[in-house]
């Protein structure tokens, strides 16, 4: 079964606010996450990764945090733009050349 | 510089045949790998190839097959097509260092567009 999981399959967020995205995992061998956009009619796009020697890390307007002892990862945006409208994913690897995704939250941004 | 690309973008195809999907890795990416998408199972990992060697492979039957070439192109290949394999094929590129490396920005996947395959 799935190694990733993610709280909640949609957000709707007012344009402006901060956006919240949840994701549960169950392998404690996970040792590096990543998190991914999709937009309609793309492949996934890199937004950012934390190691699991890490429980924080920030890039542009997006934060990770990782909780290893409850297993979960959150991605938190700043300021949501229409842009940021996707679908995101969490992934993990705890071996090489393979990730594990969970299964996507779709984000609206309402204007 | 150009990113990965896939071909075809779109194809029907109708069960019991096959298909071969075809990616080009970012130019330098010596590692290729295949994922499934679905609304059901999500991303799914079937395997990842470096300089024509699999290194890893997910839980798929054994009709889903792969290789790379001398050049780091891949292809995968469907035999006997189900309807349950109607799914969004995605190809994803990157340097593909030695395993231990792979918190580095090195092994940062690259994802094209995907091969849209419709089984009738």
């Amino acid at each position: 079964g799935e190694s990733v999981g993610l709280h909640l399959p949609t957000l709707s967020v007012q344009e402006g606010d901060n956006s919240i995205i949840n994701c549960a995992y169950s392998n404690s061998a996970s040792d590096y996450f990543i998190w991914y956009k999709q937009e309609s009619g793309k492949g996934p796009q890199f937004i950012i990764d934390i190691r699991s020697n890490m429980d924080k890390r920030q890039g542009q307007r997006v934060t990770v945090l990782l909780n290893k002892t409850v297993k979960h990862l959150s991605l938190q945006i700043a300021a949501t733009q229409p842009g940021d409208s996707a679908v995101y994913f969490c992934a993990e690897t705890h071996e090489d050349y393979k990730l594990s995704f969970g299964a996507g939250t779709t984000v609206t941004v309402r204007a | 510089k150009a990113g990965v690309t896939q071909t075809p973008r779109y194809l029907i195809k109708t069960r019991g045949q096959q298909v071969t999907l075809s990616c080009s890795p970012i130019s330098g990416h010596r590692s290729v790998s295949w994922y499934q998408q679905t609304p059901g199972q999500g991303l799914q990992f079937l395997f990842e190839y470096f300089s024509e060697t699999q290194r890893n492979k997910g839980n798929f039957p054994g009709r889903f097959s792969g290789r790379q070439f001398s050049n780091s192109r891949s292809e995968m290949n469907v035999s006997t097509l189900e309807l349950g394999d109607s799914a969004l094929y995605l190809c994803a590129s990157s340097l593909g260092r030695s395993p231990g490396t792979r918190f580095s920005g090195a092994n940062v996947l690259t994802f094209g567009a995907g091969s849209r395959l419709t089984v009738l």
